[in-house]
């Protein structure tokens, strides 16, 4: 059973609007998430991530908040740009994870029109 | 600044033969893992080592070993390569227990 849920492979936005891209997880003991972009032929890149004593955590155009309540964290992307689309994965890291591991979902594509 | 790099970066086999895929980082990371990635199921972790000669099963370590001889080496070996396997292999490391995990760019493996 997923851990880390993506339920959106794809999302689709028109240039300069917000995008949000959701992520659902079943563990409690996940206490730090990340997002992490993967553009086609690389490897993904960290983009932004959240410890679970926040509900936000802001970096310039890019936002995740944080509902430890729902399980449910969402990464905003505002004002979208066609160099923004690529393949966003959610990742969780749980407490006491000696080997430093993170678990990701499934990844959602995000296409910027322009 | 690549700090950590795959190869090969792309590889055909035949079923049964084995494959080996290398991870070098020139970091002094100690942390290092290998991840598949496969559509619908994000990436998925094989096995990751916390050291010199330890390492550790993942989520799908069947079908797969590793080894660690130094701290810039980490080996992924497909001891008989089978379809199923065709993938995406991404390396990363991190420099410590709670840091950012770091990816290398990928290597593609396709089983034939």
């Amino acid at each position: 059973d997923q851990q880390v849920k993506q339920n959106s492979p794809s999302l689709s936005v028109q240039e300069g609007r917000i995008s949000i891209l959701n992520c659902d997880y079943t563990n409690s003991m996940f206490d730090y998430f990340l997002w992490y972009k993967k553009y086609p032929a690389e490897g993904p890149t960290f983009l932004i991530s959240i410890s679970s004593i926040k509900d936000k955590n802001e970096d310039g155009r890019f936002t995740v908040f944080l509902n430890k309540s729902a399980k449910h964290l969402s990464l905003h992307i505002v004002p979208s740009q066609p160099g923004d689309s690529a393949v966003y994965f959610c990742a969780a890291r749980g407490t006491n994870n000696a080997g430093n591991m993170l678990t990701f979902g499934g990844g959602t594509r995000l296409m910027v029109k322009p | 600044d690549a700090g950590i790099t795959q190869s090969p970066r792309h590889k055909v086999t035949e079923t049964g033969t084995p494959v080996t895929l290398r991870c070098h980082q020139t970091e002094n990371h100690r942390y290092m893992y290998w991840y598949r990635q496969d559509p619908g199921h994000g990436l998925r972790l094989i096995h990751y080592s916390y050291g010199v000669k330890d390492t550790d099963k993942g989520e799908v370590s069947d079908g797969y070993s590793v080894s660690r001889s130094k701290t810039e080496d980490f080996l992924l070996t497909l001891e008989s390569a089978t379809s199923s396997q065709t993938s995406v292999y991404f390396c990363a490391m991190a420099q410590g227990r709670g840091n950012t995990i770091y990816f290398g760019e990928g290597s593609w493996l396709t089983v034939v």
